[in-house]
């Protein structure tokens, strides 16, 4: 099955500063790649997603770029807040494209 | 905004008992999905339903798990005999596509912890 590998594990970083975490998967065939946001006591949230057909996708002050020879995608925040505090989820969802394997997540933290 | 509903939003039991978790999907979407995180750790897929029957399962989803759509709105996960390791919490998906080719939309989770 599909092999989600997500780095770091934890990210701390200063208000305003830019924020960037990557994911490696393993299944050539993967053409759907979704960032998901967790806080604190909630289920996963869909913040971006990729199609394969495109290199970077932006919404606001969120990107996610795909790297498809290479089989990586990153989650780039810039300008974070504090409410950027949560926990990310990269994810894919290999050839049958009927479920998503998540990474491992990545607690990131703003301080003010 | 339509959201997924699950309840008990905590649930505690002693090894042994049956445990039921139920989930009310968004309305118009087609499939569903059970996900398990267990305390810091990443989410795993448990098992997906479509057209009421099963359309792929984990090998964590053994024989004393167990779905069902009985009534045509709720979305219920039943572990027959908990073990302590079913400790962890239990998060309803659904999606109106194909879980692979767009969003999931997630419940707020039901908190099982096994005594």
């Amino acid at each position: 099955g599909e092999n989600v590998e997500q780095h770091p594990s934890t990210l701390s970083v200063q208000e305003g500063d830019s924020a960037v975490i990557k994911c490696t998967y393993s299944d050539s065939a993967s053409n759907y790649f979704p960032w998901y946001k967790q806080e604190l006591g909630k289920g996963p949230q869909l913040i971006i997603d990729i199609r394969s057909n495109v290199g970077e996708k932006k919404d606001q002050r969120i990107a996610v770029t795909l790297n498809k020879t290479a089989k990586h995608f990153s989650l780039h925040i810039t300008e974070t807040q504090p409410e950027d505090s949560a926990v990310y989820f990269c994810a894919t969802p290999g050839a049958a494209g009927n479920k998503l394997t998540f990474g491992g997540g990545t607690r990131v933290l703003v301080k003010p | 905004e339509p959201e997924v509903t699950q309840t008990p939003s905590h649930q505690v039991t002693q090894m042994g008992q049956e445990v039921i978790l139920r989930c009310v999907p968004i309305s118009n979407h087609l499939y569903f999905y059970w996900y398990r995180q267990i305390l810091g750790q990443k989410v795993e897929f448990l098992v997906s339903f479509y057209n009421n029957e099963i359309s792929e399962k984990s090998e964590i989803f053994d024989d004393q798990f167990s779905v069902e759509r009985p009534d045509g709105s709720n979305f219920t996960l039943k572990i027959r005999s908990t073990k302590l390791e079913d400790s962890a919490m239990y998060f309803c998906a659904s999606s109106f596509g194909q879980g692979g080719t767009g969003e999931l939309f997630f419940g707020e989770g039901s908190r099982l912890t096994v005594l």
